[in-house]
């Protein structure tokens, strides 16, 4: 069982918006910035988001960002084929001392 | 632009001992962290652990007993020794590099990554 929560898929129609959630706790969400990370199948991933809402450069502003207590959410719009993807979120937890990712968002677009 | 670029053996019997190697090109080594992550097949990414720029160290607790992660900071490598495998093990393993605009884990978030290598336990 992963320390954060992700709903396992989500599907979305192309030009569609999408909210991916996922929640944890006051020792890692709470207290830490959280990154997403995008992974097309078979490959590895790719960073999407950092400190909450921070999009590296290359990444479209389809894409955003944004915290709330001990939950996060990511939005794409403009919904595209590509985006088809496991989405996944990432912190540090205070407690545990170590790295923890959610579960991850299969993503379907169709 | 910064590569990772990853090496080991694939294919381990159980008792075995994983050993893989990143190697980075096109960017600095320094001020950065490395870390090592792993993926089971059909499953969610787990991390292994770290080391820091000064060769400092943290690894997931489950695994602490089993792994070591060293810097090698003239050749640009960093690399992972995981004892006694077990088919548990078997797994995607990527290198990645770890930034922090604070310096703190707080703010971490792994920036590139490698491509991974397969690594099969079985006997």
């Amino acid at each position: 069982q992963s320390v954060l929560t992700q709903p396992p898929s989500l599907s979305a129609a192309p030009g569609q918006k999408v909210i991916i959630s996922c929640s944890g706790s006051s020792s890692n969400i709470g207290n830490n910035y959280v990154s997403w990370y995008q992974q097309l199948p078979g490959t590895a991933p790719k960073l999407l988001m950092f400190e909450n809402n921070q999009r590296p450069s290359g990444i479209p502003d389809r894409f955003s960002g944004s915290k709330s207590g001990t939950s996060v959410t990511l939005g794409i719009t403009g919904l595209q084929i590509e985006d088809e993807a496991n989405y996944y979120c990432e912190t540090w937890d205070d407690s545990l001392r170590a790295v923890v990712f959610g579960g991850g968002t299969m993503l379907t677009v169709l | 632009q910064v590569q990772l670029h990853q090496w080991g053996v694939g294919l381990l019997k159980p008792s075995e001992t994983l050993s893989l190697t990143c190697g980075v090109s096109g960017g600095s080594f320094n001020s950065y962290s490395w870390t090592w992550i792993r993926q089971a097949p059909g499953k969610e990414l787990e991390w292994i652990g770290e080391v820091n720029d000064d060769g400092g160290t943290l690894c997931k607790s489950s695994l602490k007993s089993r792994v070591t992660i060293s810097l090698d900071t003239p050749k640009k490598q960093m690399s992972l020794r995981l004892t006694s495998v077990t088919a548990a093990d078997t797994a995607v393993y990527y290198c990645a590099r770890t930034a922090s605009s604070g310096g703190s884990h707080s703010d971490a978030y792994m920036d590139v990554w490698g491509k991974g290598t397969t690594v099969t336990v079985s006997s």
